[in-house]
């Protein structure tokens, strides 16, 4: 397995348009999170599915934010509209279980500017 | 909340001389986890103990846990250039990991 798959690995867009990160995860791997890094909050869970099903949303910080998980191999983080304080980088990670009994494997990450 | 918090915020030794990390959280766990996270990419899980496990060791790493206390150490053994990286604690409590700030560990040659 190639591992999780975040795209884009960059992404650079102006205060007010819709943004859209991309996540495929590990076959197998029942359950996937959503991730923000930044430094003075340092990483915070935004959101995590089991079997596609979103289970807890509390940490997606406003209406602005969406998440989806149409199938096993793929999900999104919408943010619509952006805004600056939005910058951060987005983690995407699957693991067999919530407590990551076998660890939690993360993507590269998706670097966030929000002009 | 369950978040572990990292000490010291950064660390700055020499090759060949040992890293010690420490962790301290708020809540009870059922697992607490390391991980390593280099500049510009994601975290890579090194290590788990589970809450009914005192020490554990992978290579040149060596995990401790104490519950009494709510705390865990990572200790890196001959560190290496390569092991320069930011290092994670992560408390599993009933349903997902939570992260702590991290500890930078820069290992000059």
């Amino acid at each position: 397995d190639a591992g999780v798959i975040q795209s884009p690995r960059h992404e650079v867009t102006e205060m007010g348009q819709e943004v859209t990160l991309r996540c495929k995860p590990i076959s197998g791997h029942d359950y996937l999170f959503w991730y923000r890094q930044t430094m003075m909050r340092g990483l915070e869970l935004l959101i995590y599915f089991n079997n596609n099903v979103p289970i807890d949303d509390s940490g997606m910080p406003e209406d602005r934010f969406s998440a989806k998980m149409p199938n096993a191999s793929f999900s999104t983080l919408k943010i619509q509209p952006s805004e600056p304080r939005d910058s951060a980088v987005y983690f995407c990670a699957s693991s067999f279980t919530g407590t990551g009994d076998y660890g939690y494997t993360f993507g590269s990450g998706t670097r966030l500017t929000v002009v | 909340s369950q978040q572990g918090e990292e000490d010291p915020q950064a660390l700055s030794i020499q090759e060949g001389e040992n890293a010690t990390m420490n962790c301290s959280y708020k809540t009870s766990i059922n697992n607490l986890q390391w991980y390593r996270q280099n500049s510009g990419r994601g975290l890579v899980h090194l290590i788990l103990i589970r809450s009914n496990e005192r020490e554990k060791h992978s290579g040149r790493l060596r995990v401790t846990l104490d519950t009494s206390k709510k705390s865990s150490s990572l200790l890196i053994t001959a560190s290496r250039a390569a092991d320069t990286a930011s290092y994670f604690c992560a408390t599993a409590g009933y349903s997902t990991l939570t992260f702590g700030k991290g500890t930078m560990l820069l290992v000059s040659p």
